[in-house]
């Protein structure tokens, strides 16, 4: 499969736990894209990586999220002490030069 | 501030029906603007992209147009069918190079045989 793919699918967690989620975008693409999505709501964009660079960052992301992307391949997304209010599809999208983004599955997080 | 809005926010017809989802944005000068597709608990996939000097695309069964003057883009859907039951959202890019996407909520079709 040659598709952008996010581990894990779905993770449970209990409110103040830390969690880490990880997105592999399509081999040949230098762009990456975190967005968050909650019930009822469209994407909403959190970072952007270019290769290994942290280009840009929402205001959603708070001081507890942190984005990586050491190698500009694979990128890591860290929430830190979760609250109930982190609970919603966390997506990653990659793309090159100018082509539409490419979507992965989402990782559904649930925080207790 | 730069907004997308999608309505309706659910609709309902018989299979075969032709079926039109509207999108609008604030701001006109836009770059580029997608349809997507999100089937329940998954994640996004690409329709359509139309280019801000593009007036529509079209793809099989599904036609997007383009009306940056109005601020309006609509994607028509031919002959439905269940299949295409699914959450259709549009997002818009205001600026080339990295700037991301700004989505709408989405319209939630249900097509039923």
């Amino acid at each position: 499969d040659t598709g952008v793919s996010q581990n894990p699918r779905h993770k449970i967690t209990k409110r103040g736990q830390n969690v880490t989620f990880r997105c592999d975008p399509i081999s040949e693409h230098n762009r990456l894209y975190w967005y968050r999505q909650t019930l009822g709501q469209g994407p909403e964009f959190l970072t952007y990586f270019q290769n290994e660079a942290q280009l840009e960052k929402s205001r959603l992301l708070s001081d507890r999220f942190s984005a990586e992307r050491p190698k500009g391949s694979f990128s890591t997304l860290e929430i830190q002490r979760t609250e109930q209010g982190d609970s919603a599809m966390y997506l990653c999208a990659s793309r090159s030069g100018e082509e539409t983004q490419y979507f992965g599955p989402g990782t559904r997080l649930l925080v207790l | 501030k730069q907004e997308v809005t999608q309505i309706p926010a659910a609709l309902s017809v018989p299979e075969g029906e032709n079926l039109v989802l509207n999108c609008s944005f604030t701001d006109s000068a836009i770059y580029n603007l997608q349809w997507f597709r999100q089937d329940p608990g998954k994640g996004l996939t690409s329709l359509l992209l139309i280019q801000s000097s593009q007036r529509e695309q079209t793809s099989g069964r599904l036609n997007a147009s383009l009306d940056k003057s109005s601020g309006r883009s609509t994607l028509y859907i031919a002959a439905s069918q269940p299949g295409d039951s699914a959450t259709y959202l549009c997002a818009v890019k205001w600026n080339s190079g990295n700037t991301p996407l700004v989505f709408g909520k989405g319209t939630r079709l249900s097509v039923i045989a």
